[in-house]
């Protein structure tokens, strides 16, 4: 089963804001959405994490409709530096520990 | 602090073979998780542990083993080495905070022969 649900690719002009939407429609009420990049075949790197509320830091917006199914990061100005493989995460609290499920991720790339 | 560490960067195998991949974290983490990275494809878990002595298994287990005689090292076991093995091998580690994020290394790429 597929926590999380993402378009394959995304293009986005450099200095605009690249949204980036993710579908977890089957989320409970106690799990956690994160986002994570990829950069060539670097580790992931962390980016955001929310539960319910909308969440913002420096680097990124993260924007969880009311219901929770959907949510989408928001990059207000992307950079070259942004293009990468973006992955929506799902935190899973089972008695055995957390899991964290990867969805196949979204390829944004930034346009000069 | 260099975070997660691991150990070999690049492998190739023979089938049949058996090999262990080191990670090791200096962060004093309790969780920590083995993935897998297929070309297209997310990372799938392999097995994690909650803690030193403990470990559970993932989506895709089949095929490893894994060891947390440390709490900061947990060890991926391939005993005999098959082709569908070929992958990039992610290891990550987290504190017990409910919200904490996961931190990873930079992979481990094996190619089995």
């Amino acid at each position: 089963d597929a926590k999380t649900t993402q378009p394959t690719s995304m293009d986005c002009a450099e200095g605009r804001a690249a949204n980036l939407p993710c579908n977890h429609s089957t989320i409970s009420g106690n799990e956690y959405v994160y986002w994570y990049r990829q950069i060539h075949s670097q580790g992931p790197q962390y980016i955001i994490h929310g539960l319910k509320n909308n969440e913002t830091n420096e680097m990124a917006s993260l924007i969880i409709t009311e219901d929770r199914k959907s949510s989408t990061l928001i990059l207000p100005h992307a950079t070259l530096r942004d293009t990468a493989v973006y992955y929506c995460i799902v935190r899973v609290a089972y008695r055995t520990g957390n899991q964290f499920y990867f969805g196949t991720g979204t390829s944004l790339t930034v346009i000069p | 602090n260099a975070g997660v560490t691991q150990t070999p960067k690049f492998r190739v195998l023979k089938t049949g073979q058996s090999m262990t991949l080191l990670c090791a974290q200096d962060m004093n983490h309790e969780y920590m998780y083995w993935y897998r990275q297929d070309p297209g494809m997310g990372l799938r878990l392999i097995h994690y542990s909650v803690g030193e002595g403990t470990t559970a298994k993932g989506e895709v287990p089949d095929g490893y083993n894994v060891s947390r005689l440390k709490k900061q090292n947990f060890l991926l076991g391939l005993e005999s080495a098959a082709p569908s093995q070929t992958s990039v091998y992610f290891c990550a580690s987290t504190s017990w905070g409910t919200n904490s994020p996961l931190h990873f290394g930079n992979g481990t790429r094996l190619t089995v022969t």
